[in-house]
């Protein structure tokens, strides 16, 4: 069966520190993987997605960055945290228009 | 791109009720996807559907393509239903570029 995990589930950091957010796929293979934000009392929001291995598209401009290093693993990263990158962040894969899946969600708190 | 409109944004009601949520949006697509958020933050899929109507025991889902317009229906609401529920469609196209999401439906059933 298809599953979706990532990690942390909560962390809390500091202003300026660095950021990683880990997403890895089971069950499936090349499946679509995508970042989402939801930010307090907001709707989610695409932050970047992947196609492929190496194959990364960022729809919102900002101090985040993503990485496909294979092909069910998706990583979300920041160098350096802004108060504003505060939120639920969310990976998921569907593949074309079939079923979608949510990793458990982290919730990133910047101090 | 495509965009959602949600309603209602909040809804309470007493146990029993039959509750019926609303989702418009604004380009033609090839599925449209239901979703229930907890407050702990995870998100479930309920429901894909393209077309017509779909049923998983109290939750009924129908779709109209022509009229770019989904409802979701809960049959005598339990407290356990409270929860945000979201409508999600694709970006563009067949959605590999991922989903555009309304800002969900806040439920709170009441015993």
């Amino acid at each position: 069966s298809q599953t979706i995990h990532q990690w942390p589930a909560t962390l809390v950091q500091p202003v300026g520190s660095p950021l990683s957010l880990e997403c890895t796929v089971e069950g499936t293979s090349n499946p679509n993987l995508y970042w989402y934000r939801q930010a307090a009392g907001r709707g989610l929001q695409l932050l970047f997605y992947s196609v492929g291995i190496g194959q990364i598209s960022s729809e919102v401009p900002q101090n985040l960055s993503a990485s496909r290093p294979q092909d069910r693993q998706f990583i979300l990263s920041s160098k350096k945290l802004l108060l504003s990158d505060s939120g639920f962040y969310l990976c998921a894969f569907h593949q074309g228009a079939g079923e979608l899946f949510f990793g458990e969600g982290s919730r990133l708190t910047v101090l | 791109k495509n965009e959602v409109e949600q309603s209602p944004q909040n809804l309470t009601a007493q146990e029993g009720e039959f509750i019926t949520i609303n989702c418009s949006y604004s380009v033609g697509i090839s599925a449209l996807h239901w979703l229930q958020q907890h407050p702990g933050g995870g998100i479930v899929s309920l429901f894909m559907l393209s077309s017509g109507k779909k049923k998983h025991g109290r939750l009924i889902a129908t779709i109209n393509i022509q009229e770019k317009h989904s409802s979701l229906h809960i049959t005598a609401s339990h407290p356990r239903d409270s929860a945000v529920y979201i409508c999600a469609v694709p970006r563009s196209g067949g959605g590999a570029d991922g989903l555009t999401f309304g800002k969900g439906t806040h439920l709170i059933i009441q015993p």
